[in-house]
């Protein structure tokens, strides 16, 4: 157990569907991030949150919505997906920018 | 070409075996991670190092600047270090850059 949970596990939905995806972190920590990681490529970074304030996008489709609405929260919402974003999606967080992160367990995201 | 390479790609060891993985970068960087990943996906930081060397139990990080060169060690390797080591790098834009990772199989 890391202290940051992740909600679900697993979701599969259709490219129609509205979902969201659930970070907790129970560590104190002011930073949290969203990674991408797919299928047999190296992870990449989504948005990087610092003191409840987005400082991070990189160039992710608007797709995808993050929310920050406390420091120990952080939702992905997902809207008309494509199958090309089936992945792994993990959460992590830090205490300041630059320093150790701590990742969930991730939610295996199939988009069909 | 990646700005993070690791190498084995993919690693076979007995138990009991010393472990070496590599990660070599080509960018200047403030710190550098060493990452676990286990097959249901979860990830567990390991070590982040901007300079020397950091052991913790089995696990050995060390790190040249000047090299672009850091290796992962894992002493008297057990079934239960089979996982996937993932090398990151943080640079000048404070992103995170992420090699392929390793994937370690260790047989008892």
């Amino acid at each position: 157990e890391t202290g940051v949970t992740q909600t679900p596990r697993h979701l599969v939905m259709g490219m129609t569907n509205k979902k969201s995806l659930k970070c907790e972190q129970h560590l104190g920590h002011n930073a949290m991030y969203w990674y991408k990681q797919s299928a047999k490529k190296p992870l990449e970074l989504m948005f990087v949150y610092s003191l409840e304030e987005r400082v991070e996008n990189n160039s992710v489709p608007s797709r995808f919505s993050p929310e920050c609405p406390n420091s120990s929260h952080l939702f992905l919402h997902l809207h008309t997906l494509q199958p090309e974003d089936s992945a792994l999606y993990l959460c992590a967080s830090s205490q300041d920018r630059g320093t150790l992160q701590y990742f969930g367990a991730g939610t295996r995201l199939s988009v069909l | 070409k990646n700005e993070v390479e690791q190498s084995p790609q993919n690693l076979t060891a007995q138990e009991g075996e010393f472990i070496t993985i590599n990660c070599s970068y080509s960018v200047g960087i403030s710190a550098l991670h060493w990452l676990q990943q286990h097959p249901g996906g979860g990830i567990v930081s390991l070590f982040m190092l901007s300079s020397g060397k950091k052991k913790h139990g089995r696990l050995i990080a060390t790190i040249n600047i000047q090299e672009k060169h850091s290796s992962l060690h894992i002493t008297a390797s057990h079934p239960r270090d089979s996982a996937v080591y993932i090398c990151a790098v943080k640079g000048g834009s404070e992103k995170l850059v992420f090699g392929k990772g390793t994937k370690l199989t260790v047989n008892p």
